[in-house]
């Protein structure tokens, strides 16, 4: 399968524990985003990379997040202190350099208990 | 403030029933307009771009079209099947691709 990644599908954690997600970027594609979805909204914005430059990061995101990208392959997602809010899918996507659309990954389904 | 609307929230449908649904947008320098279909519990899968205005792409039932301020994603004789949230995304011109918040279709046999 080339598509978009993304590990764990599911993740199940208690609240204050700290997690992290995998993204594998379909190969060449030297941008990739991060966003989070709740049920019933759109995608929100996270981040993005370039190869291994971050090059935005939401007002919205908290200082709980953290992403990386090394070496401008596969990114992670951290979350610290985990919150109830913090519940929602979390989706990655990637884009070729040329100006085309975003494809995304199954998504990882993040649940604070 | 770039930003993407969507409209109607929710569309119920009798097979065969054509309609319309609605994206506007607000962004810096529209470098492309997307529209993907989200099935539950899955990531978004890719449908349409347009880049400019008075674009068309068609796809099976599906048509989308692009003015400078909005873009219509238009079902003709639509079937269960395409029962689905339909999300409609803009590319800034710094690359930011910006999502709306979809609109859920539901096709009544």
């Amino acid at each position: 399968d080339t598509g978009v990644s993304q590990n764990p599908r599911h993740k199940i954690t208690k609240r204050g524990q700290n997690v992290t997600f995998r993204c594998d970027p379909i190969s060449e594609h030297n941008r990739l985003y991060w966003y989070r979805q709740t049920l019933g909204q759109g995608p929100e914005f996270l981040t993005y990379f370039q190869n291994e430059a971050q090059l935005e990061k939401s007002r919205l995101l908290s200082d709980r997040f953290s992403a990386e990208r090394p070496k401008g392959s596969f990114s992670t997602l951290e979350i610290q202190r985990t919150e109830q809010g913090d519940s929602a899918m979390y989706l990655c996507a990637s884009i070729l350099p040329v100006n085309t659309e975003a494809f995304f990954g199954q998504g990882t389904r993040l649940t604070v208990v | 403030e770039d930003q993407v609307t969507q409209s109607p929230e929710a569309l119920r449908l009798q097979e065969g029933e054509s309609s319309s649904l609605n994206c506007s947008y607000t962004v810096s320098g529209l470098r492309g307009l997307f529209w993907y279909r989200q099935d539950p519990g899955k990531g978004p899968e890719f449908l349409f771009t347009l880049y400019s205005a008075g674009e068309e792409k068609e796809k099976e039932r599906l048509k989308a079209t692009l003015t400078k301020k909005e873009s219509f994603l238009h079902i003709t004789a639509p079937k269960p099947e395409d029962s689905a949230t339909y999300l409609c995304a803009a590319k800034t011109s710094y690359d930011k691709v910006i999502f709306g918040p979809g609109t859920s279709l539901s096709v009544i046999p």
